[in-house]
């Protein structure tokens, strides 16, 4: 069956470094990776997407990769900063169809 | 732009008893709504997806008639939980596609704040 995983479930950083998350996909070959930020009791609220034929997508301090070959997204936060603590959730779809979602990786960064 | 509001945002009820939960889409039209459920530090699972004007389309392991849905117009969707019990406290989210792409990118989903539902 698909699977999306994200195997590190929590990420500890001091304000001011990267961040890098990661998410693996198996058994499929989506058409796009996208990235969300949830905080707790919050849904989630959408940061990145990128598409099978690029190779990397930037946002202000966020920056993703899409490797097919590896079946790998990288997700870079970089300058880290206290606010960016919460949980971000990888996940996945075909076009058309609904999101899968990857557990989700919980940032913390220290000031 | 591209809102999702939910209502309740929680419940609390008694086991047996049957709590609706809706979705609305603010400021743009939603052909498609989806409704997942996400159990404390778990990924959010995809329970169904909902089409305006037609049946829902329910994930494998989800009884579609104990979580019934409804799609009536183009920003609303409902999920009714029908004879509730303790194992389906949760945290229920919606989320929506924007029919015309104005807010954003075409397969971006926009999630409601989430309805955290308790049964005792």
């Amino acid at each position: 069956s698909q699977k999306i995983e994200q195997n590190s479930e929590a990420l500890n950083i001091q304000e001011g470094k990267t961040a890098t998350l990661t998410c693996n996909y198996t058994n499929y070959s989506p058409a796009y990776l996208q990235w969300y930020r949830q905080d707790p009791g919050r849904g989630p609220v959408f940061l990145l997407l990128i598409r099978e034929n690029e190779k990397e997508k930037r946002k202000e301090r966020l920056k993703v990769t899409f490797d097919t070959t590896l079946k790998q997204s990288l997700f870079h936060i970089t300058a880290s900063q206290p606010a960016d603590s919460a949980t971000y959730l990888c996940a996945s779809n075909q076009a058309g169809t609904a999101l899968i979602f990857g557990k989700g990786t919980t940032l913390s960064v220290s000031s | 732009g591209a809102v999702v509001s939910q209502h309740p945002s929680w419940v609390i009820c008694k086991s047996g008893t049957s709590v609706k939960i809706e979705c609305r889409s603010l400021d743009f039209q939603a052909t498609t709504m989806f409704w997942y459920r996400q159990f404390p530090k778990q990924s959010l699972m995809l329970m169904a997806t909902s089409n305006e004007g037609s049946k829902a389309t329910y994930e494998q392991g989800v009884e579609k008639d104990k979580f019934l849905i409804n799609h009536a117009s183009l920003t609303l969707s409902t999920l009714t939980v029908t004879s509730a019990h303790p194992e389906d406290s949760s945290f229920y989210i919606c989320s929506a596609r924007d029919l015309a792409w104005t807010s954003g990118l075409k397969e971006t989903q926009y999630f409601g704040p989430g309805t955290r539902l308790l049964v005792l």
